[in-house]
């Protein structure tokens, strides 16, 4: 299967702790997307790339968060100085940029951050 | 802010038609109509889209009414591999982003 894939799965850290996370989008794709869920929400939009350029971040990319996708291919997200208020499920999409499909964007599994 | 109305929760029998309903009564003349569904500790997937003709494939059925307000999605024989949150979504397909709201938790009954 040649789904998108994140990594870690899940990930726990101590407040004011760094984390980085992994997205592999399916690989012709080249739109990726950035979202995070809390408990009981749908996702809600964080930023998206179309191939390594970085073309909208939301309100909700405070200063902390940082994303890159250097080579059009795989992405990282990364929350510097954690909060409590972070914790949540940390989903990655991509779609073809044109074309029929264009609409339909893939979703990881998601990774789960919990800060303590 | 999302731009559609869900019933927060919904049973259906197994095997019968679960029928979930969607109010988008804002929406404008470009913006289509999409259903994602999440299954517990999934990615969203995407089910079907729509802009003013009913839709179907081989996940689901979708009726849009005339005055393009209202919508329904059709699951024509659930399963219990059904049950998950079912997004309902209106987007302007200009627009990248996918704002979601809260979704119907749809629980399939044995």
């Amino acid at each position: 299967d040649t789904g998108v894939s994140q990594n870690p799965r899940h990930k726990i850290t101590k407040r004011g702790q760094n984390v980085t996370f992994r997205c592999d989008p399916i690989s012709e794709h080249n739109r990726l997307y950035w979202y995070r869920q809390t408990l009981g929400q749908g996702p809600e939009f964080l930023t998206y790339f179309q191939n390594e350029a970085q073309l909208e971040k939301s309100r909700l990319l405070s200063d902390r968060f940082s994303a890159e996708r250097p080579k059009g291919s795989f992405s990282t997200l990364e929350i510097q100085r954690t909060e409590q208020g972070d914790s949540a499920m940390y989903l990655c999409a991509s779609s073809l940029g044109l074309g029929v499909k264009s609409y339909e964007q893939y979703f990881g599994p998601g990774t789960r951050l919990t800060v303590t | 802010d999302a731009k559609t109305t869900q019933p927060p929760s919904m049973d259906c029998a197994e095997g019968r038609a679960a029928n979930l309903p969607c109010n988008h009564s804002t929406i404008s003349g470009n913006e289509y109509v999409y259903w994602y569904r999440q299954i517990h500790s999934q990615g969203p997937q995407y089910i079907i889209h729509g802009l003013k003709n009913n839709e179907t494939n081989e996940m689901a059925s979708l009726i849009i009414t005339e005055d393009r307000k209202s919508s329904t999605l059709i699951l024509p024989h659930a399963t219990l591999r059904d049950t998950a949150v079912y997004y309902c979504i209106v987007r302007d397909n200009r627009d990248d982003k996918i704002i979601f709201g809260k979704g119907t938790r749809l629980h399939i009954l044995p």
